[in-house]
């Protein structure tokens, strides 16, 4: 079956710090790739996307993802962490059009000063 | 331009009260997608749109939960005597098609701040 597994439930950064994020899949074909960020009582809001093309991708906020189909992988980075950076970060797939978004279980960030 | 917007923000039910959900999806989106997700996990899919039609209601737990979308823009989805493992946050999410959507493009989901329900 097709899944994401986010390995990290929590991790605690210092705040200018660099950050990465794990996000594995388990599908036979490329996938469409998503971050996501919950803020407490908030929606998800794109970070950044792959679809095909440059495996380094860039996002909002001072993210980027690299996809390694290798790997399975597609790992969140920012090189400096900010305190508003703290949320809840999802992982997602998808394969086609009008196809439901296969989320992993998200891992939670806190910066410390 | 306005986002997604999904109201009541919060709910508190009884059990065995019918309760329902409203989403607003962005404008001229054809796609339009329900989702639970429970404390401490990723959104689980419930139900699919595409403009009126329910394409996929694969997700949804029961008989109980019901969604529909009758002009194919706002969405409602209905839950029949709600039980407390209903307690979850829903979130809706719209997309618009992208430029070949009949090569299997996946076009972007955008997601409402959802709707917290609690079942007591």
């Amino acid at each position: 079956a097709q899944s994401v597994t986010q390995p990290d439930i929590h991790i605690t950064v210092s705040e200018g710090a660099s950050l990465e994020l794990r996000c594995n899949y388990s599908y036979g074909a490329t996938p469409y790739l998503f971050w996501y960020v919950q803020s407490p009582g908030q929606g998800l809001q794109l970070l950044l996307k792959y679809f095909s093309g440059d495996t380094l991708v860039q996002g909002i906020k001072g993210f980027e993802a690299e996809f390694k189909r290798s790997q399975s992988s597609f790992n969140l980075r920012k090189p400096s962490v900010h305190w508003s950076d703290a949320a809840e970060y999802f992982c997602a797939v998808g394969y086609q059009a009008g196809t439901a978004l296969i989320f992993g279980k998200g891992t939670t960030l806190s910066v410390s000063s | 331009g306005a986002g997604v917007s999904q109201s009541p923000r919060y709910k508190v039910a009884k059990r065995g009260q019918d309760v329902a959900l409203r989403c607003d999806p962005i404008s001229g989106h054809v796609s339009l997608f329900w989702y639970q997700q429970a404390l401490g996990q990723g959104p689980e899919f419930l139900t699919y749109f595409q403009n009126e039609a329910q394409l996929d209601k694969s997700g949804l737990p029961s008989d109980r939960f019901f969604a529909e979308r009758p002009e194919g823009s706002v969405s409602t989805l209905k839950i029949q005597r709600t039980q407390q493992e209903d307690s979850a946050v829903y979130l809706c999410a719209s997309s618009s098609p992208g430029p070949s959507q009949t090569s299997g493009y996946q076009e972007t989901q955008y997601f409402g701040p959802g709707t917290r329900l609690l079942v007591l």
